[in-house]
């Protein structure tokens, strides 16, 4: 069974600080990792998908890596603001699967202070 | 706006009431899901639907009933429930099965309180 580690669980920071947020799974075998955001109440939002076939995606301040083989991705928050304050969430979508089920960590709840 | 909508966004309800909570999907996808999500535990799948048939029911409860009449909508019927099933619900939808590498969107999530 597919477990989704990460870490830390929180972090807090001031503003403008660079961030690198983890996430760890125990099989390799996965089409996809998806990391989302998640604000206090609200549903997820995706930021960054990447294929297994991938090593990295960008998208703005964001840019995420993977690492298939030992089982790590990376989240790395450039620049950070007080507007990226929520919790982060990592999930994988495991081969084998016919279900798209995806296995979720229990998250990464940052704080960037002014 | 990711293109799936949750209605209602809260609900509170007593241990004898039924309710449903709906879900709407925009995006010509073929699968529909519900994911659990209790304070201090990873998101849970509950159910699967593709093209409009079930194909998981992930051990949840019968005290749960989804329906799924076409493929942008999806329902979570719920009876008799249980304090610990306050948590909240969400709704994501994906291209199809057929499409594993897909990603998934997610609704906003309805906040649920069982009293």
């Amino acid at each position: 069974k597919q477990e989704v580690t990460q870490i830390p669980a929180a972090l807090s920071v001031p503003e403008g600080e660079n961030l690198v947020l983890n996430c760890s799974f125990t099989d390799s075998a996965i089409y996809n990792l998806q990391w989302f955001r998640q604000d206090p109440g609200k549903g997820l939002t995706s930021l960054l998908l990447i294929q297994s076939s991938q090593r990295e995606q960008t998208s703005g301040r964001l840019n995420a890596s993977l690492d298939k083989s030992s089982g790590r991705s990376t989240l790395y928050i450039a620049a950070s603001q007080p507007g990226d304050s929520a919790t982060y969430l990592c999930a994988v979508r495991p081969r084998g699967s016919t279900l798209g089920r995806l296995y979720f960590g229990r998250g990464t709840q940052l704080t960037v202070w002014p | 706006e990711t293109g799936v909508t949750q209605t209602p966004r809260h609900l509170v309800m007593g241990m004898t009431n039924k309710k449903s909570l709906k879900c709407e999907q925009h995006l010509g996808h073929n699968a529909m899901y519900w994911y659990k999500q209790s304070a201090k535990k990873p998101l849970e799948l509950m159910f699967v639907y593709s093209l409009e048939e079930r194909v998981e029911n992930n051990s949840v409860p019968s005290r749960f009933s989804p329906e799924c009449p076409n493929s942008s909508h999806l329902f979570l019927h719920l009876h008799t429930l249980q304090p610990e099933d306050s948590a909240l619900y969400l709704c994501t939808s994906s291209q199809g099965l057929g499409v594993p590498d897909g990603e998934q969107f997610f609704g906003p999530g309805t906040r649920l309180t069982v009293l």
